[in-house]
C-alpha cells in the first residue's frame, strides 16, 4: 500500500533535548513537506524539499533542521532553540506532476515537550 | 499577515441540508485553492480543489466556487451527512506548489 508514515504517533522529551521526527513515503512523489498545527490553528509550513538534497525554510523555520538524502525520507529535527516545540507534527508529499497539486498526509506526530 | 482566512471557526447543519463553508485570500499569485478534510488527531485528507482559471469545480456532493474578483471561494457540501463532521481548511497554492492553509472550519452536520 502506498502512503506516508510517520513514527512515532505520540513523542515525548525533556525540554533541552533535540528530537528527531521520522517521515517516510513509497509514493514516489518528489516534493515533501513538514508542518506545525497548534490548537485552533492551521497548519504552518516548517520546511520543504522539492528534490533530493535541497530544502528551503518555510514561515517558521527557527529552531528546526531537515535532511533529505533519499526521495523516500525526510526527517525533521526539532533542537533545543525551538522555543516551543509541543505540538502536532504533519509530514506531507506531493508529486510534481500532479493536475491539482494536492498534498498527501501523514497520520502526525504529537510531540510533547516536558 | 495571514494570506488565507477562514473566518468562522464552526458551522453547524441538519444532515440533508447544504454546508456552505468559506474562505477569502490575499495574493493574487496563488494558482490552486484546494479543501482538505481533517480528523482529530489525523492528517488532512484532500478533498477537492480549483484552478485560479476556473470558477467552479464539482465532484459529487462537493462543489467548489472561486470568485476571485472578491478573493473568495466557498465549498459546498450538499447534502450534508453526519460523516462530514469534521475540520475543513482551505489552502492556497502557488507556482512552486507550496500551500498556505487557513485556520480550518468545524463542521458538525447533525443527525
Amino acid at each position: 500500500d502506498g502512503g506516508i508514515t510517520q513514527s512515532p504517533k505520540y513523542l515525548f522529551r525533556k525540554e533541552g533535548q533535540n528530537v528527531t521526527l521520522s517521515c517516510e513515503q513509497n509514493l514516489n512523489h518528489d516534493a515533501m513537506y513538514w508542518y506545525r498545527q497548534d490548537p485552533g490553528q492551521g497548519l504552518r509550513l516548517i520546511y520543504y524539499s522539492q528534490i533530493v538534497n535541497d530544502f528551503q525554510k518555510g514561515d517558521i523555520a527557527e529552531g528546526y533542521s531537515v535532511s533529505r538524502e533519499k526521495k523516500e525520507s525526510f526527517p525533521l529535527t526539532v533542537t533545543s532553540a525551538q522555543k516551543n516545540p509541543t505540538a502536532f507534527y504533519l509530514c506531507a508529499s506531493r508529486t510534481t506532476a500532479g493536475a491539482y497539486n494536492e498534498q498527501f498526509f501523514g497520520p502526525g506526530t504529537r510531540l510533547t515537550v516536558l | 499577515d495571514q494570506q488565507v482566512k477562514q473566518n468562522s471557526p464552526s458551522l453547524s447543519v441538519q444532515e440533508g441540508r447544504i454546508s456552505i463553508l468559506n474562505c477569502d485570500y490575499t495574493n493574487s499569485m496563488f494558482d490552486y485553492f484546494l479543501w482538505y478534510k481533517k480528523y482529530p488527531a489525523e492528517g488532512p485528507t484532500f478533498l477537492i480543489s480549483i484552478s485560479s482559471i476556473k470558477d467552479k469545480n464539482e465532484d459529487g456532493r462537493f462543489t467548489v466556487f472561486l470568485n476571485k474578483s472578491a478573493k473568495h471561494l466557498s465549498l459546498h457540501i450538499v447534502p450534508s451527512q453526519p460523516g462530514d463532521s469534521a475540520v475543513y481548511f482551505c489552502a492556497a497554492s502557488d507556482g512552486a506548489g507550496k500551500s498556505t492553509f487557513g485556520d480550518g472550519t468545524t463542521l458538525t452536520v447533525k443527525p
